[in-house]
């Protein structure tokens, strides 16, 4: 059954670093999303992609935060300069057009010391 | 704007109990309404939708019915099983997004124990 894969599981990253958060969607689905979830917290939406834009961001998704789909396979999550505040589980998930339904990834957890 | 409440958890119960996980929204219009299971080491998988009002999701022996006078879409299941032992997060999607991103209450932690 295909399934939407993330890597790394575990990133651990210093204060002000970039990260780059790689997901590989299900190969036929056109709408791709990130989620974060701060522990403790609640899932929050980041940003929906489709066709090769960004098509909805929230508030948390300011200029630190990119999305890039750069051949067609990967969707990637990038943080410029990471802050303590972006430790969190990110989870990767893609939908068909038809049903919007959504399939998630396993999640990488960033920690940032 | 839109927003879901789960209860708080952890939930724990004996294998073969009667489970509910409240859940209530707020939203405009009428949404549609998820739940989603993460067991331990997976991603979120989807357990149940419903689209419309007094709609019921079913999978897996899990239900839980749209009710648009309560804004709820609480889940049950009549007899858990330890396999059942995963977060379980209600979420919905409002019409008024044409790209389908969901809206997730914070999370119920079940436990079944033997």
């Amino acid at each position: 059954e295909p399934e939407v894969t993330q890597t790394p599981s575990h990133q651990v990253t210093q204060m002000g670093q970039e990260v780059i958060l790689r997901c590989v969607p299900i190969s036929n689905h056109l709408y791709f999303y990130w989620y974060r979830q701060i522990l403790g917290q609640k899932v929050e939406f980041l940003v929906s992609f489709y066709n090769n834009e960004i098509s909805e961001k929230s508030e948390i998704f300011d200029d630190q935060f990119s999305v890039e789909r750069p051949d067609g396979s990967n969707f990637t999550l990038k943080i410029r300069s990471t802050k303590l505040e972006d430790s969190a589980m990110y989870f990767c998930a893609s939908g068909d057009q038809r049903s919007y339904e959504q399939f998630f990834g396993p999640g990488t957890r960033l920690t940032v010391l | 704007g839109n927003s879901v409440t789960q209860m708080e958890g952890p939930v724990t119960l004996s294998e073969e109990a009667f489970l509910t996980i409240n859940c209530t929204y707020t939203a405009t219009g009428y949404p549609s309404l998820f739940w989603y299971v993460q067991y331990p080491g997976e991603g979120l998988q989807l357990l149940l939708k419903a689209t419309k009002a007094d709609d019921k999701g079913s999978n897996k022996g899990f239900e839980a019915t749209y009710r648009k006078e309560t804004t709820s879409f609480h889940l049950e299941k009549g007899s858990v099983q330890v396999s059942d032992s995963a977060v379980y997060f209600c979420a919905l999607r409002s019409i008024s997004s044409n790209t389908g991103k969901l809206i997730f209450g914070q999370g119920t932690t079940l436990q079944v124990k033997p």
